[in-house]
């Protein structure tokens, strides 16, 4: 498996709070992403990283914000945590093709 | 602007038959279009990709289908088994290269 971790691996929060997602890489990928899956609505991604400190909206970026101070890590920020936003994260890093990704965040909004 | 659409949402299908799973892309797509399956409760996991400059590519049971002309790409599953039995999700690279973006996915259930 590609070094590839995130955590935590499991949270519940409550609305209004905020909650940062760590992605932590040990293979210098230029490539860092974060996408939620859900059901009947597979793979959106929300944000992505093409190298420090430069990143780019997804599909579903609203509610989130990320940053990348280093190479190895990709830091997901919910400033203000919604039920809507209760979902399985995943981090997931690409070098020159294959996206590899972590084993998922679940996380869940009361 | 950036679309991967993805059918069908379920298939089912008895061991031994094949199984197609169809993307369209739209324009802006680049050079790259992978297929990722997730088993339950796992992470996805790449099973096979394929690159503009190619019309077909196949690994053992697996193959995918590129037709640039009409922006779809297409999986094939031949004599299937019921291992195969997951989620499967197509993809395309957008934004010079950095944007992946997935179809909706389909889930293949493959019955003994």
């Amino acid at each position: 498996d590609a070094g590839i971790t995130q955590s935590p691996r499991h949270k519940v929060t409550e609305t209004g709070t905020p909650v940062t997602l760590r992605c932590h890489q040990t293979e210098n990928h230029r490539y860092m992403y974060w996408y939620r899956q859900d059901p009947g609505h597979g793979l959106r991604l929300i944000h992505y990283s093409y190298g420090v400190k430069d990143t780019d909206k997804g599909e579903v970026s609203d509610g989130y914000s990320v940053s990348r101070s280093k190479t190895e890590d990709f830091l997901l920020t919910l400033e203000s945590a919604t039920s809507s936003q209760t979902s399985v994260y995943f981090c997931a890093i690409r070098g020159a093709g294959e996206l590899f990704f972590g084993e998922g965040s679940r996380l869940t909004v009361l | 602007g950036e679309n991967v659409e993805q059918h069908p949402s379920t298939l089912s299908v008895q061991e031994g038959d094949s199984a197609v799973i169809k993307c369209t892309y739209s324009d802006s797509a680049s050079n790259y279009f992978p297929w990722y399956k997730q088993e339950l409760g796992k992470r996805p996991q790449l099973i096979i990709d394929i690159r503009s400059n190619v019309g077909e590519k196949k690994d053992q049971r697996i193959a995918v289908t590129l037709n640039k002309t009409a922006k779809h790409f297409s999986l094939h599953i031949t004599e299937t088994q019921p291992e195969d039995s997951a989620v499967y999700f197509c993809a395309a690279l957008y934004h010079q290269g950095g944007k992946l973006i997935f179809g909706q996915g389909t889930e293949l259930s493959v019955k003994p």
